[in-house]
């Protein structure tokens, strides 16, 4: 079963309004998460590290006042993408690493959130 | 240069068919590697992680050479549920680690 999710699944908003995605790790605690975003047929991109207990970071070329990182919990992360634009659309995912006995630290990806700003 | 680099296909093969798969990566600080499995607006799946002696798993193998920063993975006697996107990854610490994702390569099996 899923080991990680996501909510809201898909969000279609307004330009100029802010919208939040939870990302829960279910069933292990997670200190650290990542956000990708994933434009259709590119890469997923890592925008940012989520860390419990401390800021978010950031990679080059991803404003932090754009998309507020909040890592609440040992197994909640949550992207606030903040005044939105139609170039915000996208798929966004997050992931969560888990010791996997053998495999060591695998990392787990939400089901991602579609989001569609018009 | 992009760091996971991957030709994008298609791969177009009948079922049954092997088909290989390369990538290669530009961080020769880069500590882990894996292939991972994407549908079609779906989240990634791991599909193996990739060690330096090789490794198999069923119908998929994948291999990886540290001093051509190349990894590979073939896919014997496809079958039409392997059709997806395969992504090269690699991470750069073995834990908890940052992950960058090549763009993918699809594969489509047909009848």
């Amino acid at each position: 079963g899923a080991v990680v999710s996501q909510h809201p699944s898909r969000v279609i908003c307004k330009s100029g309004t802010s919208v939040k995605i939870e990302c829960r790790s279910l069933d292990f605690q997670a200190t650290t998460m990542f956000w990708y975003r994933q434009f259709p047929k590119k890469s997923l991109m890592l925008m940012a590290t989520s860390n419990e207990g401390s800021k978010a970071t950031y990679e080059q070329g991803v404003e932090k006042d754009k998309f507020l990182i909040n890592h609440a919990s040992l197994t909640l992360s949550t992207l606030t993408v903040t005044s939105a634009h139609p170039e915000d659309s996208s798929f966004y995912i997050c992931s969560a690493p888990r010791t996997s006995g053998g495999r060591g630290n695998e990392q787990f990806f939400g089901p991602g959130t579609r989001l569609t700003v018009l | 240069r992009k760091e996971v680099e991957q030709d994008p296909g298609p791969f177009n093969v009948p079922e049954g068919a092997t088909v290989a798969f390369n990538c290669t990566y530009s961080n020769s600080a880069s500590q882990s590697f894996f292939w991972y499995r994407q549908d079609c607006r779906k989240e990634p799946k791991l599909l193996m992680s990739v060690y330096s002696s090789g490794n198999e798993d069923g119908r998929f193998t994948a291999q990886l050479n540290r001093a051509s920063q190349y990894i590979s993975l073939l896919i014997r006697d496809s079958k039409l549920s392997d059709s997806a996107t395969y992504l090269c990854v690699v991470g750069r610490t073995g834990t908890a680690s940052k992950l960058t994702f090549g763009t993918g390569t699809r594969l489509q099996v047909t009848l």
